[in-house]
């Protein structure tokens, strides 16, 4: 299995807190990714990085905010959470070129009362 | 855009029957292609993938998968069907010009009857 570990992998927040999760990967890969997987959508990409302080937009981009300052870190942060962003995280990795599959760590649940 | 489009939100079969799950894609390049299963609780795990080379590609755990440029469709099938398979399953296909970027399809939960 690719080295990816998520963090919390489960958490409850109130409306209008803040909240960051984390990636971290040991893979040494370029590209990560944030996605959201929610009932009937499949997965889709919230953010991604395709190296060290720089990022870039996905679909669902809007009411989150993401950083990278080392390679092995992404962190996704809602800056203040919604009921809509009750959703499963997850990060994902991919290296540069070559054949660009992604692989996807475990998980986070967040659930936004 | 890319985009991809699996038909039937929900396929049960009886253990031992054909598996055949249907994903269709639209893409402005020649694509890549992407099977991924997704057991309870778990994250995506790679299945299969089409990178240009044969068109019938062969996967993990009997699965295979083949691209049909003409029908642009990628449907994934296993001979016979497993108690073990049941999961949901993502079809994807990649942007090779936008950071290999993943568009998904909304999943198929398969259902295995004993």
């Amino acid at each position: 299995d690719a080295g990816i570990t998520q963090s919390p992998r489960h958490k409850v927040t109130e409306t209008g807190t803040p909240v960051t999760l984390r990636c971290h990967q040991t893979e040494n890969h370029r590209y990560m990714y944030w996605y959201r997987q929610d009932p009937g959508h499949g997965l889709r990409l919230i953010h991604y990085s395709y190296g060290v302080k720089d990022t870039d937009k996905g679909e669902v981009s809007d009411g989150y905010s993401v950083s990278r300052s080392k390679t092995e870190d992404f962190l996704l942060t809602l800056e203040s959470a919604t009921s809509s962003q009750t959703s499963v995280y997850f990060c994902a990795i991919s290296e540069s070129g070559v054949t660009y599959e992604q692989y996807f760590g475990p998980g986070t649940r967040l659930t936004v009362t | 855009a890319q985009s991809v489009t699996q038909l039937g939100s929900h396929v049960s079969v009886s253990e031992g029957a054909l598996v055949l799950l249907r994903c269709n894609y639209s893409s402005s390049v020649p694509p890549y292609l992407f099977w991924y299963v997704q057991y309870p609780n778990q994250g995506l795990q790679l299945l299969l993938k089409y990178t240009s080379a044969a068109t019938l590609v062969k996967g993990i755990n009997g699965f295979e998968a083949e691209f049909k440029k003409s029908e642009t469709s990628f449907h994934l099938t296993k001979p016979s069907a497993h108690m073990s398979d049941a999961a949901e399953y993502f079809c994807a296909v990649s942007d090779r010009n936008a950071g290999n970027m993943l568009t998904f399809g909304g999943g198929t939960r398969l259902m295995v009857k004993p």
